[in-house]
């Protein structure tokens, strides 16, 4: 079975705080890791996938990277507009493979 | 906007009542997911279809069931509702159906079950 696991669960940063978010995973057989933002009340928004481990990813302030056994979401100099709940998910090979299994998310509060 | 589009936003229904999602997926998208999120459990996988036929079932309850038509559009069926059913249901549509792409999700249908 998939799971993904995001920490911290909540992480406050005061505006230009650079940081990092966790997503440490196991799945049989990596297809892709997925990088989400939701506002509250939104539906997620899609931001990144990731294949394989070593594969960077960068839009604006954020940059995703890949591992074997994790993802990072690197967040550069961030503003107030940052805040969200980061999700990741990942899409394995194994039975059920079409589908993606998301952990909790990572609230994300960027003070002014 | 993800073009992808959920009606209604806001459903708020009684216990043992029957409601239906509907969603319109991206055009040129052939799979459709359905997502259940609660405060505990997160995102959690229900079920998805390609083209019109079904091609994966996660947690769905046996109260659940879903279809896709031939305009590619997706109905949500719950019947005999609980309150542990109210939640934000998510649908979300890919182009293709067990590759790697990314699913674009609409912005939600909030339930509420009294």
């Amino acid at each position: 079975e998939d799971q993904v696991t995001q920490s911290p669960e909540a992480l406050r940063l005061q505006e230009g705080e650079s940081s990092s978010l966790n997503c440490s995973y196991t799945v049989s057989g990596l297809r892709g890791l997925f990088w989400y933002r939701q506002d509250p009340g939104k539906g997620p928004e899609f931001l990144f996938t990731l294949y394989s481990a070593g594969e960077e990813k960068e839009k604006e302030r954020l940059k995703a990277t890949l591992t074997k056994k994790e993802s990072f979401l690197h967040i550069t100099a961030p503003k107030p507009e940052d805040s969200a709940t980061y999700l990741c998910a990942v899409q394995g090979s194994g039975a059920g493979s079409y589908q993606l299994t998301f952990g909790k998310g990572t609230k994300l509060s960027v003070i002014p | 906007d993800s073009g992808v589009t959920q009606t209604p936003k806001h459903l708020i229904t009684a216990t043992g009542q029957r409601v239906t999602l509907r969603c319109s997926p991206r055009s040129g998208d052939l799979s459709v997911y359905w997502y259940q999120q609660s405060l505990d459990q997160g995102l959690q996988f229900l079920i998805q279809y390609y083209n019109g036929e079904e091609r994966a079932k996660g947690n769905i309850l046996e109260r659940f069931s879903a279809q896709q038509f031939p305009d590619l559009h997706s109905e949500l069926n719950l019947s005999s509702l609980e309150l542990g059913d109210s939640a934000l249901y998510f649908c979300a549509s890919s182009v293709a159906g067990a590759s790697n792409t990314e699913a674009f999700f609409g912005q939600g249908t909030r339930l509420t079950v009294v």
